[in-house]
C-alpha cells in the first residue's frame, strides 16, 4: 500500500533561513508527487508538482527515487511561507491522492 | 483558474439527524470528485471517490450506508451523514478533478459538529 511520511509537525525557522521539509514515501508503481500548501484560514491549494520541475514561490522539491524522497526546498524563508504543508503521492491511475500528516512551517521575526 | 465550492461551511446539527453537505465545480467539469475528512491536527483522509453517473468507490473502513454520496452532474457531488452522531464530527473536504488532468483542485471545507 502506499504511503506518504512527513516526519515533522512543526518546524520554526528565522527569517533569511534556509528551508527543508521533508517527504518520504512508499510505493511499488511510479510515483507522483505533490506538495499542497495550506495558509491559515484558507483552503488547500497546490504548491507545485514533481513532473512540472519548476520553482512556485521560491520553492523547489526534487524526486529521489533512490531515497522515495521529496523534499520541498526554500532558500530564503519569508514571513509569508507560514503554513501548513502537505506532501502527497498520487496512485490508482490518478484517482487516489494519500496525504502525509503534514509539516506547520513557522517563520520567525 | 479552476474553483470549487462547498456548501455549507459550517453546519451543527443533533444526533441522529442527517446532513448534506455540496460540492460544485464551478467553472469546469468535474469527472471525478473525491472526498475527504480530516480530524483536527490531522492528515486529511480519503473517504471516497465518485465519477458523474457511477457509483463511488469508498475506502476501507469507510461506512457507504452511512456517508451517502451522490455525483449526479459533472459539477455537483453531495456528501450526506446519515444518522449522525458526535463521533461523525469532523472537517470534510471535497476535491475535484477534471478530465485528463492529475491535478486537484478542493473545497475550502465543511465543519460538522454533531451534538
Amino acid at each position: 500500500a502506499q504511503r506518504v511520511t512527513q516526519p515533522e509537525k512543526l518546524l520554526s525557522v528565522f527569517k533569511g533561513a534556509p528551508v527543508e521539509l521533508k517527504c518520504n514515501y512508499s510505493y511499488s508503481g511510479s510515483p507522483e508527487l505533490f506538495w499542497y500548501v495550506q495558509y491559515s484560514r484558507q483552503r488547500l491549494q497546490l504548491l507545485l508538482r514533481h513532473i512540472s520541475r519548476e520553482s512556485i514561490k521560491g520553492f523547489t522539491a526534487d524526486l529521489n527515487k533512490g531515497e522515495t524522497s521529496f523534499h520541498l526546498k526554500k532558500p530564503f524563508a519569508q514571513e509569508e511561507d507560514s503554513a501548513m504543508y502537505y506532501c502527497a503521492l498520487l496512485t490508482g491511475g490518478g484517482n487516489k491522492l494519500t496525504f502525509g500528516t503534514g509539516t506547520q512551517l513557522k517563520v520567525e521575526l | 483558474g479552476a474553483v470549487v465550492s462547498q456548501h455549507p461551511s459550517w453546519v451543527i446539527c443533533k444526533s441522529g439527524t442527517s446532513v448534506k453537505i455540496e460540492c460544485r465545480s464551478l467553472d469546469f467539469q468535474a469527472t471525478t470528485m473525491f472526498w475527504y475528512r480530516q480530524f483536527p491536527k490531522q492528515s486529511l483522509m480519503l473517504m471516497a471517490t465518485s465519477n458523474e453517473g457511477s457509483k463511488a468507490t469508498y475506502e476501507q473502513g469507510v461506512e457507504k450506508d452511512k456517508f451517502l454520496i451522490n455525483h449526479a452532474s459533472l459539477t455537483l457531488s453531495t456528501l450526506t451523514v446519515t444518522s449522525a452522531h458526535p463521533e461523525d464530527s469532523s472537517f470534510y473536504i471535497c476535491s475535484a478533478r477534471f478530465s485528463g488532468a492529475n491535478v486537484l483542485t478542493f473545497g475550502a471545507g465543511s465543519r460538522l459538529t454533531v451534538l
